[in-house]
């Protein structure tokens, strides 16, 4: 199966909102509400941010959400910080029973 | 705190094997979904494979179906991937993510990851 379609880069400055896309199939996306975000930092292991489309786990600032719609699944982050500058992967569970994940969007905190 | 420990890893040339290990704590082991992901040098995210908390459940990528087997040991809070016929396209980071009770559909948290190469 193909990865999922992000976008590979966004930026924003400080205090902005920005929205990465994530683009399936009715396979993975469009089927299922186990779509799950997650962002890594350089030299870092990733780090869950959105589960379930839209859940937060603990922990995680309120400046992330996250929707879906048909195929596509969003990630918005608001209020910009440069901490946020990483990059973000979205993953998809499957109608064969496997996992997809996205390309990965690069996010540059102007 | 919930941890996971990757180990295993290494230089291996085409055609080898290798077993990855990862070690779990802080949570209740036998309870959940396992995943193996990988992340080749300056490439994105890739799911290998998981399997179900008493190991009835496993599936597999495409790319690594027929060559790698998953397993674990509960008693050991133990997750493991053996990795034979390696290829130079193996080559990357595998971490370890502890997955749902009831399904592998997300992963939180992630090993640190422990690095493969696959290279003459």
């Amino acid at each position: 199966q193909s990865a999922l379609t992000q976008p590979a880069s966004v930026s924003g400055s400080p205090g902005q909102s920005i929205t990465i896309s994530c683009t399936g199939t009715s396979s993975d996306v469009g089927d299922y509400k186990y779509v799950s975000w997650y962002q890594q930092h350089p030299g870092k292991a990733p780090k869950l941010i959105i589960y379930d489309v839209s859940n937060r786990p603990s922990g995680v600032s309120n400046r992330f959400s996250a929707s879906k719609s048909g195929n596509t699944a969003s990630l918005t982050i608001s209020g910009l910080q440069a901490e946020d500058e990483a990059d973000y992967y979205c993953s998809s569970y499957t109608t064969t029973s496997t996992l997809l994940f996205g390309g990965g969007t690069k996010l540059t905190v102007l | 705190q919930v941890q996971l420990v990757e180990s295993g890893g290494g230089l291996v040339k085409p055609g080898g094997s290798l077993r990855l290990s990862c070690t779990a704590s802080g949570f209740t082991f036998s309870d959940r979904y396992m995943n193996w992901i990988r992340q080749a040098p300056g490439k994105g995210l890739e799911w290998v494979s998981y399997i179900s908390s008493g190991s009835t459940y496993t599936n597999y990528a495409d790319s690594v179906k027929g060559r790698f087997t998953i397993s674990r040991d509960n008693a050991k809070n133990s997750l493991f991937l053996q990795m034979n016929s390696l290829r130079a396209e193996d080559t990357a980071v595998y971490y370890c993510a502890r997955a749902q009770q009831l399904g592998p559909e997300w992963f939180d948290p992630w090993g640190q990851g422990t690095l493969v190469t696959v290279s003459s």
